[in-house]
Parts: structure tokens; C-alpha cells; sequence
């Protein structure tokens, strides 16, 4: 079956740019979603088909895919983001999830 | 606005059926696909199953086909799940999820609060 692979955690101090991977076996060839989810709170959608960000989402973030990695990118990465974030893609009509990373702010 | 409010959660033996409810609101729900999703404590998300916008598609992960159904009733903007023969592995926060168009395999753009499911003797 097909498998989404996140690092566990990634650290960024506050201003920088936080990169997280996701990887599988040709997923730029599928269309990556990320969701962020924040202690207690249900997630919330902040990129689809790789690189579209739903309204409301601050521009500081960005995606990409390509090859066998997509990436959501935070710039000017700022204490409120400090979160759970899980990549998600479609295959063969089962929906896939990444483990999830960690990203600390500090 | 969005709401999907989720009931039916709760502490239930193993063997035993639970059916969870979410009731929509705030878009056209018809016009939509949707999802349940659930995590188990401390644990990543999961997909458990999906309803195209006109039942004619419905997806369950493989961990729980064939023990639990999925039902959308468009004419009350309501989606159900029904679980039966419940294993301890089915313990989770279960999210009720919409999706952002009618087919089965966008993204999940809106999520309810979700319910938990205690699968315990």
C-alpha cells in the first residue's frame, strides 16, 4: 500500500524559514494537501493541490511537489505556527495521510 | 459559514456497533463530498471513509471494510457512520470532514469538532 513519510519534527526559531517534507514514491505525479493542527484543535486545510493556499491562510505559506518529495514551506516563521502538520494524497481511491511533523518554534 | 457537528461518540465493548451522526450546515451540501477521518490518541490522522456527492462512490480504508458503512442523507444534510463489530484498534477521536468538491479525492477543507470513541471492556 501506499506510504506518506514526514520526519517527526522540525525546529525553527521565530523569523525563519521552516521547510517540512513529505515523501512517497512518485508523489509529484498526485496533488499534495497539508493540514495544520494546533493541541486540541481539530485541522485545519493551509495548502491544496500542492501549491494553492485556501483563503485565509497567510501568505508566508507556500508548497511544492516534485519528484518523490513535496514540501509546505513557512516563511518568517512566527510562534502561532507552532502546530502538528500532515501531508494527505489520494491513491487509488484511498485517501493517504503522512505521520505528521512537529514543528517547534523556538 | 461552515459547522459539522458530530454526536454519537462514546465507551463501547468490543464486538459492539456504534453509529456516529453529523449534522451540516452552511454550504450545500449536496453539492459535496464527504469524509470521516479519525485519530487515535497521540496518534497521526487516519482516513476511515468517503461518500461522493451522490452516493454512486464510496471508499472505506481497509481497516474497517466490511464492519463499517457509510450514509448520507442529502435531503437532511446528514452523514452517518456506522461501526460494527468495534476493536480496541478503533479507538479514536472520529472527525466528520467535508470535502472541497463532489468527488471522492480533493481536499478536506473543512473539519467538525469530532467525537470520541472509547473501544474498551
Amino acid at each position: 500500500s501506499y506510504e506518506l513519510t514526514q520526519p517527526p519534527s522540525v525546529s525553527v526559531s521565530p523569523g525563519q524559514t521552516a521547510s517540512i517534507p513529505c515523501s512517497g514514491d512518485d508523489l509529484g505525479d498526485k496533488f499534495v494537501n497539508w493540514y495544520q493542527q494546533k493541541p486540541g484543535q481539530s485541522p485545519l486545510l493551509v495548502m491544496y493541490q500542492d501549491s494553492k493556499r485556501p483563503s485565509g491562510i497567510p501568505e508566508r505559506f507556500s508548497g511544492s511537489n516534485s519528484g518523490n518529495t513535496a514540501t509546505l514551506t513557512i516563511s518568517g516563521t512566527q510562534a502561532i505556527d507552532e502546530a502538528d502538520y500532515h501531508c494527505q494524497a489520494w491513491d487509488s481511491d484511498a485517501a493517504i495521510f503522512g505521520g505528521g511533523t512537529k514543528l517547534t518554534v523556538l | 459559514e461552515v459547522h459539522l457537528v458530530v454526536s454519537g461518540g462514546g465507551l463501547v465493548q468490543p464486538g459492539r456497533s456504534l453509529r456516529l451522526s453529523c449534522a451540516a450546515s452552511g454550504f450545500t451540501f449536496d453539492d459535496y463530498a464527504m469524509h470521516w477521518v479519525r485519530q487515535a490518541p497521540g496518534k497521526g490522522l487516519e482516513w476511515v471513509s468517503s461518500v461522493s456527492w451522490n452516493r454512486a462512490n464510496i471508499d472505506y480504508a481497509d481497516s474497517v471494510k466490511g464492519r463499517f458503512t457509510v450514509l448520507r442523507d442529502n435531503a437532511d444534510n446528514s452523514l452517518y457512520l456506522q461501526m460494527n463489530s468495534l476493536r480496541p484498534d478503533d479507538t479514536a477521536l472520529y472527525f466528520c470532514v467535508k470535502g472541497d468538491y463532489g468527488a471522492n479525492s480533493g481536499a478536506f477543507d473543512y473539519w467538525g469538532q469530532g467525537t470520541l470513541v472509547t473501544v474498551s471492556s
